[in-house]
């Protein structure tokens, strides 16, 4: 089953090649940020979070940054292989709020 | 697999009638989240249970209805269904209240509603 539809950004990238997909938030007040993979048919998986007294974080063949000047996220995967291709949900939250808010997606297709 | 169990995983039933979409959290979680996929509105929070209490209401319906039961799995209650309820609905589990940590979702129950 599909994930989400209409309207998505789509990135496509060479198997083997670094991805970035980027998210923007509008508020400044944001202090937990989190991407989500989203492959068809299943509920959204966890990837790596990252708070608001931090720029960058890394995990396995990810990284993700965050610059609060301009209210920008972006999540790098290295040697994208096939099995990335799904969509990608960056979500946020802030203190008070008890639940996070998704971003539209951005579909990856990687090609062999 | 992230541990969160939702039944059924397909769900097909016409306008006006009720369902009861049913979540087990990961073991250890306290807290449930509802959120509703569609493909128009991505993915929206409806409801919060934290340790069998509500604790956060999104955009959720009032025909819509969820509770927490004490060995903490949960149901959402969907009533009077419309053509647009159609939807993926997720479950999703945290140990803490949810601020500041991950939420793991469940693979989805795909209402179809014709």
């Amino acid at each position: 089953g599909e994930s989400v539809g209409l309207h998505l950004p789509t990135l496509s990238v060479q198997e083997g090649d670094n991805s970035i997909i980027n998210c923007a938030y509008s508020n400044s007040a944001s202090d937990y940020f989190i991407w989500y993979k989203q492959e068809s048919g299943k509920g959204p998986q966890f990837i790596i979070d990252i708070r608001s007294n931090m720029d960058k974080r890394q995990g396995q063949r990810v990284t993700v940054l965050l610059n609060k000047t301009v209210k920008h996220l972006s999540l790098q995967i290295a040697a994208t292989q096939p099995g990335d291709s799904a969509v990608y949900f960056c979500a946020e939250n802030r203190t008070g709020r008890r639940a996070l808010t998704f971003g539209s997606g951005t579909r990856l297709q990687v090609q062999p | 697999d992230s541990g969160v169990t939702q039944t059924p995983k397909h769900l097909i039933t016409a306008t006006g009638q009720r369902v009861t979409l049913r979540c087990s959290p990961r073991s250890g979680d306290l807290s449930v989240y509802w959120y509703q996929q569609s493909l128009d509105q991505g993915l929206q929070f409806l409801i919060q249970y934290y340790n069998g209490e509500e604790r956060a209401k999104g955009n959720i319906l009032e025909r819509f209805s969820a509770q927490q039961f004490p060995d903490l799995h949960s149901e959402l209650n969907l009533s009077s269904l419309e053509l647009g309820d159609s939807a993926l609905y997720f479950c999703a589990s945290t140990s803490g209240t949810g601020n500041n940590s991950p939420l793991h979702f469940g693979n989805g129950t795909r209402l179809t509603v014709t």
